[in-house]
């Protein structure tokens, strides 16, 4: 069982559509990621809170929008979507400024841009 | 810059067989080592992990150790099953990157019976 919760597992959507995905931790870490991975890639960081405050993010276009609402929840808010954003999205945590802690990682998100 | 190298796939193993999948690292700074695997359909998952020179990190009949002197962290497992058929990515972090994980470019690996 992850300890990192994110719904919904699969997403279908149009490129006009607005929706949101959602992750959840209990593990009191306090550093919280957004990655895109396509199939046999690698995790691709897109957004880095650290202390609920966006502390990196990688020239993510503005379709993608981050919030972090508090120490447990992480959403990426996602509007006007084009067919090159159908990925898994992975949501993880860690603790911030400890190099030695692993990141946490949920089972993704299956997103599919129509 | 710090980077991580890993062994091209795919890999194609028969049942009990021995495994290695070659990672080399160049950090500048003092990094932490790590190994994950994804199951088909799953996100990653900590397979295990190694924090300073020497360290030898174990799991589920996985083995990798941190050699300094070579800049590297090789997986290894004695003897596979078809269960451990999978996508392993090795990754680092060190103090300098932050809260930033770099990873490699996965190696899949699959054990037939």
């Amino acid at each position: 069982d992850t300890e990192v919760t994110q719904t919904p597992k699969h997403l279908v959507m149009g490129m006009t559509n607005k929706k949101s995905l959602k992750c959840e931790q209990h593990m009191g870490h306090r550093a919280m990621y957004w990655y895109k991975q396509k199939a046999k890639k690698p995790p691709e960081l897109m957004f880095v809170y650290s202390y609920e405050k966006l502390s990196i993010n990688e020239s993510v276009p503005s379709r993608f929008s981050p919030e972090c609402p508090n120490s447990s929840l992480l959403n990426l808010h996602l509007h006007a979507l084009q067919p090159e954003d159908s990925a898994l999205y992975l949501c993880a945590s860690s603790q911030p400024d400890s190099p030695h802690q692993p990141q946490h990682f949920g089972d993704g998100t299956r997103l599919s841009i129509l | 810059g710090d980077s991580v190298t890993q062994m091209e796939g795919p890999v194609t193993l028969s049942e009990e067989a021995f495994l290695t999948i070659n990672c080399t690292y160049t950090a500048t700074g003092y990094p932490s080592l790590f190994w994950y695997v994804q199951y088909p359909g799953e996100g990653l998952q900590l397979l295990l992990k190694a924090t300073k020179a020497d360290d030898k990190g174990s799991n589920k009949g996985f083995e990798a150790t941190y050699r300094k002197e070579t800049t590297s962290f090789h997986l290894e497992k004695g003897s596979v099953q078809v269960s451990d058929s999978a996508v392993y990515f090795c990754a680092l972090t060190t103090s300098n990157t932050g809260n930033q994980f770099y990873f490699g470019t996965g190696t899949s690996l699959t054990v037939i019976p």
